[in-house]
């Protein structure tokens, strides 16, 4: 089985500060695991995917994240945030092999002028 | 098109009815996949295609939800007798692939069905 923790339903930045959005996962196997992000009325976007090549992940828009096995963490971040970035951003693994997806249950993200 | 369309964006429907919504994936994408968001929750999977047959049905909730993609491209999804708890954004993604790495889902704008 494999599940996804986000450990804060909401979070708010000034902008211009750093942002950090929390994930913790649990899978029996090597999982990928994936950032989207979802603005309002429209699709989820990938922002990007750890598949065991290197640990950090760089993703567009300037967002980041790093696996952490030992801590079995998945945590998003961003040097600065603009206003752009206000937005539910949803953690996701996917068992290796597998094709379904699992979502976390989402982190909003405000930005502040 | 470029994404994955979903038609139509909003549906209001009333207890009991029947509705029908669908998915139009990304060209040459083989793998179709329908997700059900209800409020304040994540995606959660519904059901799974691979070319025209259901490789996967065991995220759907009952048997008044069925799903068909005839000629492996379109993907429709059917709910019978619908109940205000099938209010939801359903969404529906669509891959070049399965499996692992290679397994980046595409997903479109949503459904948003309303049963009154």
């Amino acid at each position: 089985a494999q599940s996804v923790t986000q450990l804060d339903s909401h979070v708010s930045v000034s902008e211009g500060t750093p942002v950090l959005l929390r994930c913790n996962y649990s899978s029996s196997y090597s999982p990928s695991l994936f950032w989207y992000v979802q603005h309002p009325n429209k699709g989820l976007q990938l922002l990007l995917k750890y598949t065991s090549a290197a640990t950090l992940v760089k993703g567009i828009n300037g967002f980041e994240a790093e696996f952490k096995k030992s801590e079995t963490s998945f945590h998003l971040t961003k040097p600065s945030a603009h206003m752009s970035d206000a937005a539910e951003y949803f953690c996701v693994v996917n068992r290796a092999g597998s094709y379904q997806l699992t979502f976390g249950k989402g982190t909003k993200l405000s930005v502040i002028p | 098109g470029a994404g994955v369309s979903q038609t139509p964006s909003n549906k209001v429907t009333e207890k009991g009815k029947y509705v029908e919504l669908r998915c139009d994936p990304i060209s040459g994408h083989t793998a179709l996949y329908w997700y059900r968001q209800s409020l304040g929750q994540g995606p959660e999977f519904l059901i799974y295609f691979q070319g025209t047959g259901a490789a996967d049905d065991s995220g759907l909730p009952n048997d008044r939800f069925f799903a068909v993609r005839p000629e492996g491209s379109v993907s429709t999804l059917k709910i019978q007798r619908t109940e205000r708890g099938d209010s939801a954004v359903y969404l529906c993604a669509s891959s070049l692939t399965t499996g692992g790495a290679k397994n980046i889902q595409y997903f479109g704008a949503g459904t948003r069905l309303s049963v009154l």
